[in-house]
Order: structure tokens, then C-alpha cells, then sequence
């Protein structure tokens, strides 16, 4: 069946700019996270939904991030007025509980590059 | 503060060998750990889950073991292939009220021909 899915897969954007990214996780999946992970480091956590519930943030760097899940599918990550230091490839993972273990799948990322 | 550390963090081996990556955490209180493959401008691939009331979990040349109380795990590599180079990430899922992963930095491993 179809993965976890991202978009765009690259986005290039100018420092003050805003951008949004895009998942969409396996169908039926319940739990889902944002991560960030920058250049030669391993990820690292930004959020975590259950359905549409937003049950974890602590990991977002700044007021600048915000993340939504509205319909409990579809996740959109937006950031703010973009600064050089935002640049990072951002993965969306998901997850469904299978006999109490939460295995998490991971997409192919976007990789945001802010100039 | 769970800490998650990988050593080394590069490797070079010669096609055939038998390796093991080193995966170390400093607060015992763990759901579970994964171990990820990572290929260059790709998303993660899990390739072994271990509970932690499990001690090692198999898949084909893979085995990873898991020592909770010493907070150390291992994933060994048997007949290293070019295929295998990759960059590996063990990540741990610790107690608490969500799922999160604390990801190590990884090691990134060079499988010569």
C-alpha cells in the first residue's frame, strides 16, 4: 500500500517568507509527528497528533511554527517568516498502535533551504 | 534528559565483513528502540523494533540486541554488502505520555567493493 507521502520535496525560500508542508500519512493511521532534522544530525522532535488532537508541541523551536491535523488525515507544518537557521530536511512520520507497539513510518521529507 | 549517542560515527568496511554499530542511552526508561537506515536525500527505513522486554529481534543479516538496565544496543551486520551503505539511526521511544522517538546522530556507513 501507498507510504507516507510529503510535498513539496524541495522548497527554496526566501528569509521572511512563510511556508507550509504538506503529509499525508498511511491511510488509517492514527498517531503523527513532525520531525526536524538538520544537516548531519539525526532527527529531532517537533509535534505529535492523535487524530486531530495536537497532544504534544514541545518540541517546536519557536512561536514561528505551528502544525495542524484539522480532519485527523492530512497534516500541514507552517512556518513563519522563515530564518536561515529553519533550513532542515522536515519528516512526517505515522503510526498505528499494533498490539501496544507504536512502529512509526516515516516519509521522504521535505528539504527546506531558506536563502 | 534523554540522551542517545552512536558510535562510531563513520565506517569504512571492505564487501563481505561483519560489523556492529553501537547504540548507547542514558536513561534505561524505554518503551522500545528502532533502528533506521537512512539513504542519501531519503526518508527513514525502520529495520528492526526491539520491545523492551526483548533482548534481540532478526531480520535476514541483520540482529540487533538490546540491554536496557546497561542502556547499550547493537546492530550487527553479517556479509557486509555495497548495498548496505546507508547512514544507520537507532532511536528510542521513552516513557511518558507520547510516542516520540529520540534519534541518536547516526552512523554513517561506507561498504567497499
Amino acid at each position: 500500500g501507498a507510504g507516507v507521502s510529503q510535498s513539496p520535496r524541495y522548497k527554496v525560500a526566501k528569509r521572511g517568507q512563510d511556508v507550509a508542508l504538506r503529509c499525508d500519512p498511511i491511510s488509517g493511521h492514527v498517531s503523527l509527528f513532525w520531525y526536524q532534522q538538520a544537516l548531519g544530525q539525526g532527527p529531532e522532535f517537533l509535534t505529535y497528533f492523535q487524530n486531530e488532537a495536537q497532544l504534544d508541541k514541545s518540541g517546536l523551536p519557536s512561536d514561528r511554527f505551528f502544525a495542524e491535523r484539522p480532519e485527523g488525515s492530512v497534516s500541514t507544518l507552517k512556518i513563519q517568516r522563515t530564518q536561515q537557521e529553519d533550513s532542515a530536511v522536515y519528516l512526517c512520520a505515522s503510526s498505528l498502535k499494533l498490539a501496544g507497539v507504536y512502529e512509526q513510518y516515516f516519509g521522504p521529507g521535505t528539504r527546506l533551504t531558506v536563502t | 534528559k534523554q540522551e542517545v549517542t552512536q558510535i562510531p560515527a563513520a565506517l569504512s568496511v571492505p564487501e563481505g565483513e561483519n560489523l556492529v554499530l553501537n547504540c548507547s542511552f542514558t536513561d534505561s526508561a524505554i518503551y522500545n528502540l528502532q533502528w533506521f537506515r537512512q539513504d542519501p536525500g531519503k526518508g527513514l527505513t525502520s529495520l528492526l523494533l526491539i520491545q523492551s522486554s526483548q533482548r534481540e529481534q532478526t531480520s535476514g543479516r541483520l540482529n540487533a540486541s538490546l540491554d536496557k538496565s546497561s542502556g547499550r544496543s547493537t546492530l550487527y551486520i553479517a556479509a557486509s554488502q555495497p548495498g548496505d551503505s546507508a547512514t544507520y539511526l537507532c532511536a528510542v521511544r521513552p516513557h511518558g505520555a507520547t510516542n516520540k522517538l529520540i534519534f541518536g546522530t547516526g552512523t554513517l556507513l561506507a561498504v567497499q567493493p
